[in-house]
């Protein structure tokens, strides 16, 4: 996985409370990105980020959502208010420029 | 028709058998993505392809750029690589086409 650190690896929440999900890119790449899977379907992508800015977040759900990739710390994908829905495997990759992505091993998140 | 196509959808092999998957895609591409998930699992970056033949350890890839294919051979196949393998065409920007995946079953 060169480097790509997601944590947890697995989270279970009750509806309504907040999740966190934390991504550490590679040393030195400053582009990431985060992807969704529900179950039984492929990824699907969320939002991509470089540091401090959000490039693209046509891929995220309007509300309840949002992600940052701040100048020092690991990325950060936080879904408020959870609902079974949200239930799903979240990864993210980073990449040192836009070509070559390296997936992180995933934060299963389960809402009961 | 989609713009990239793997194939089969799923494969059953004996344990020892020589695997391919296969991926074609219609788009221009910067690099080829062949990543593993096992059941329940994670996400495994296998190779990143644009152009030639890489391999590691039982596992090789190839890509075929003038006629826009991809090939995954795993040889003296295990049980152990019972895993879904997806091919993501990466073009101009940094969206990945995904490809349905093959379902990949190594029987003892």
């Amino acid at each position: 996985n060169a480097g790509v650190m997601q944590n947890p690896r697995h989270l279970v929440r009750r509806r309504g409370q907040e999740a966190r999900l934390r991504c550490s890119p590679v040393k030195g790449h400053s582009h990431v990105y985060w992807y969704r899977q529900l179950p039984e379907e492929g990824l699907k992508f969320m939002v991509y980020l470089q540091k401090e800015n959000i490039i693209d977040e046509s891929g995220m759900p309007k509300e309840r959502f949002s992600a940052e990739f701040p100048k020092e710390g690991p990325s950060i994908l936080r879904i408020q208010q959870v609902v079974r829905g949200d239930s799903a495997a979240y990864f993210c990759a980073s990449s040192l420029n836009i070509y070559e992505q390296y997936f992180g091993p995933g934060t299963r998140l389960t809402v009961t | 028709k989609n713009e990239v196509e793997q194939s089969p959808q799923n494969l059953t092999a004996q344990e020892g058998e020589f695997i391919t998957i296969n991926c074609s895609y219609s788009v221009g591409i910067s690099a080829l993505h062949w990543l593993q998930q096992h059941p329940g699992g994670g996400i495994v970056s296998l190779f990143m392809l644009s152009s030639g033949k890489k391999k590691h350890g039982r596992l090789i890839a190839t890509i075929n750029i003038q006629e826009k294919h991809s090939s995954l051979h795993i040889t003296a196949s295990h049980p152990r690589d019972s895993a879904v393998y997806i091919c993501a065409a990466g073009g101009s920007n940094y969206q990945l086409i995904w490809g349905a995946g093959t379902k990949l079953i190594i029987k003892p």
